[in-house]
């Protein structure tokens, strides 16, 4: 079956710090990949997407690049921001459906 | 462009009682999805809705049920509250799988409180 596995939270790091939030999922056939953002008391929203092997997604400095050897979709900020605290989810998308992973919440301090 | 919208924000029901959700979705997209996100855990998809019909449905008991309208708006009823249907409900739109569309964007969703 198709399913996504993140790392737990919470993840906290010093503000201009390396982030990589680890995501690997099983799937049959070659779904679309995706991190999505949710903020305190929000909706979700788009991050980034990548609709085949070797992609890489990339939108405010986050990028993620889609390894079917590795069946991984892990996400990195090279310098992260107090405003990107948030939860972080990864999810696929198996003919038109979200599968989501449980997510990851990421705290930055100044 | 409005995007994803949503209404009410915020419902507050009681065990045994019906509610009803409701969606518009963005601009240009005819495809409508639901989902349900208990407390610290991930979105669990419920139904799709296209061309007025569900097209696909999760693992949610059919006291949860749907429709969507000719201009694309959606409504999520679910009957016979329990303690455990307190979430927040989040609607999604897309274009169609039809239409190439596997893209989808969030409203701010509704919090449902069971009382």
């Amino acid at each position: 079956g198709n399913s996504v596995t993140q790392m737990e939270g919470p993840v906290t790091l010093s503000e201009e710090a390396f982030l990589t939030i680890n995501c690997t999922y099983t799937a049959t056939g070659y779904p679309s990949l995706f991190w999505y953002v949710q903020y305190p008391g929000e909706g979700l929203q788009l991050l980034l997407k990548a609709t085949k092997a070797d992609d890489k997604g990339s939108n405010k400095g986050f990028e993620a690049t889609y390894r079917k050897e590795t069946t991984s979709f892990h996400l990195e900020k090279g310098s992260v921001q107090v405003s990107d605290s948030a939860v972080y989810f990864c999810a696929l998308s198996p003919r038109g459906k979200l599968i989501f992973g449980q997510g990851t919440e990421l705290s930055v301090k100044p | 462009d409005a995007g994803v919208t949503q209404s009410p924000t915020h419902l507050i029901k009681t065990r045994g009682q019906q509610v009803t959700l409701r969606c518009s979705p963005k601009s240009g997209h005819d495809t409508v999805s639901w989902y349900q996100q208990a407390l610290g855990q991930g979105p669990q998809f419920i139904f799709q809705y296209y061309e007025e019909e569900e097209r696909q449905r999760g693992n949610f008991p059919d006291r949860f049920s749907g429709h969507q309208f000719p201009n694309y708006s959606s409504e999520l009823n679910v009957n016979a509250l329990l303690l455990g249907d307190s979430a927040l409900y989040l609607c999604a739109s897309s274009l169609s799988p039809r239409g190439g569309g596997d893209t989808q964007y969030f409203g701010p969703g509704t919090r449902l409180t069971v009382l």
